[in-house]
């Protein structure tokens, strides 16, 4: 069965980095695009970033473009998020998210993170 | 940027009857390839994302039958035929059509009376 976890949440300052991952398994990962969307505390769903299947083409939210960077690597069956200069407002759940059949359907469990001095 | 909006953001209904949930997008979901990327996606309390409905009317594997998603162009409607107890929580449209960025409405918090 398809899972997605995320890993690499946690505390950092403002200005600071953090580098989420995603590891999936139960499907061909290097077949499909990936998400990320993430949700503020007690707030909406943000779509955040979108990689293709190879790895080539990248999408990004105007509030994230030029700070945070999507990648994968297709041997490890990995998805990652590098997020630098963290400001207070991407303070949220960051969930992976895939376009296996059709676009979002499978999420993983979301990953914290916290932009706090 | 297409800008989804729901109705209405808070729901309370009564176990056993229908529950419904408009969304409205700001311009039409039709993709060139005739297809309309309109997803419902339930968020129960403390957990992650679920899709529910695909391509607006398309139930995901294991979703019952009771939810159902209708719609076309702008204007799009999930419904819940006989509220569960267990269907509590947040149902969110989001487009898929025209991207990026991919949009979600800001969320129907479904509760019980």
């Amino acid at each position: 069965q398809v899972q997605l976890v995320e890993s690499g949440g946690g505390v950092v300052q403002p200005g600071g980095s953090l580098r989420l991952s995603c590891a999936a398994s139960g499907f061909t990962f290097r077949n499909y695009g990936m998400h990320w969307v993430r949700q503020a505390p007690g707030k909406g769903l943000e779509w955040v970033t979108f990689i293709q299947s190879d790895g080539f083409n990248t999408y990004y939210a105007d509030s994230v473009k030029g700070r945070f960077t999507i990648s994968r690597d297709n041997t490890k069956n990995t998805l990652d998020l590098q997020m630098n200069s963290l400001r207070g407002e991407d303070t949220a759940v960051y969930y992976c998210a895939s376009d296996i059949m059709t676009p979002f359907d499978y999420w993983g469990q979301g990953a914290l993170v916290t932009v706090s001095s | 940027d297409v800008v989804m909006t729901q109705s209405p953001l808070s729901l309370p209904v009564t176990l056993g009857q229908p529950a419904s949930i408009s969304c409205r997008s700001s311009q039409s979901l039709v993709y060139s390839d005739g297809n309309t990327y309109l997803n419902w996606f339930q968020q129960r309390p403390g957990q992650s994302p679920r899709r529910l409905i695909y391509k607006v009317s398309n139930r995901d594997s294991g979703v019952p039958d009771r939810f159902s998603g209708s719609g076309s162009g702008t204007d799009f409607t999930l419904k819940i035929s006989r509220v569960e107890a267990e269907d509590v929580g947040v149902y969110y449209c989001m487009q898929a059509t025209d991207w990026p960025p991919f949009t979600f409405g800001p969320g129907t918090k479904v509760d019980i009376k």
